[in-house]
């Protein structure tokens, strides 16, 4: 079936330093979306992207979805304390958005040292 | 309602009982998931609904497992003869129309079995 990993599984970083996490789908999607999740929390919607190679930023966070829609990433720049927590990528597999069942990757671990 | 609401938050059950735990999406929200999350994982897709349709039920560990949503609203997971092993948080989600932009999480139900 269709699996979603992550990497890294745990990130640790002082505050101010750059992250990265990376997505990668066994199979085309037909959307990414990515969740925050803080310790005790539930996942929380971030955005979504669609189209093959879309490029989407929030302020401090830049999302990418990659040209074969199998895989993405989410760069934060200048990390801050208030951004501690999971990162979950999730997409629909398949050619047409809800089509199919949401999936969510393994998540990676944020750690913020001030 | 405001937003989705899991009941109970907590339940801790002996060994062989069955539960049920009940699931109240965002009002007029057509697609309902159930996820189990273990601690420090992401979140793993159960099954999902749209309306009182069942979707996709190939996340269901095994046929001790069943959910319904017999109205298109209010959904219920079931778990009978429960094992140790079911000891999880499990957690609903809802999407406004199949494949919407987000999901939308509850609180989760914590369910240790003893």
């Amino acid at each position: 079936g269709q699996q979603v990993m992550q990497i890294p599984q745990y990130q640790h970083v002082q505050e101010g330093e750059d992250f990265t996490t990376y997505c990668n789908s066994s199979t085309t999607l037909s959307n990414i979306q990515w969740y925050k999740q803080r310790p005790g929390g539930h996942p929380v919607f971030l955005i979504q992207l669609v189209k093959s190679g879309e490029v989407k930023k929030q302020k401090r966070l830049t999302f990418q979805f990659g040209e074969a829609k199998k895989n993405s990433s989410l760069h934060i720049t200048a990390t801050q304390t208030t951004d501690v927590g999971t990162y979950f990528c999730a997409g629909h597999e398949g050619q047409r958005i809800g089509t199919d069942k949401l999936i969510f990757g393994t998540g990676t671990r944020l750690q913020v040292f001030p | 309602g405001a937003g989705v609401s899991q009941s109970p938050r907590y339940k801790v059950t002996k060994r062989g009982q069955d539960v049920a735990l009940r699931c109240d999406p965002i009002s007029g929200h057509v697609s309902l998931y159930w996820y189990r999350q273990a601690l420090g994982q992401g979140p793993e897709f159960l099954t999902y609904f749209n309306y009182e349709a069942q979707q996709d039920k190939s996340g269901l560990p095994n046929d001790r497992f069943s959910a319904e949503r017999p109205e298109g609203s209010i959904s219920t997971l079931t778990i009978q003869r429960t094992e140790q092993r079911d000891s999880a948080m499990y957690r609903c989600a809802s999407m406004g129309l199949p494949g919407d932009t987000e999901a939308f999480f509850g609180q989760g139900t914590r369910l240790t079995v003893v």
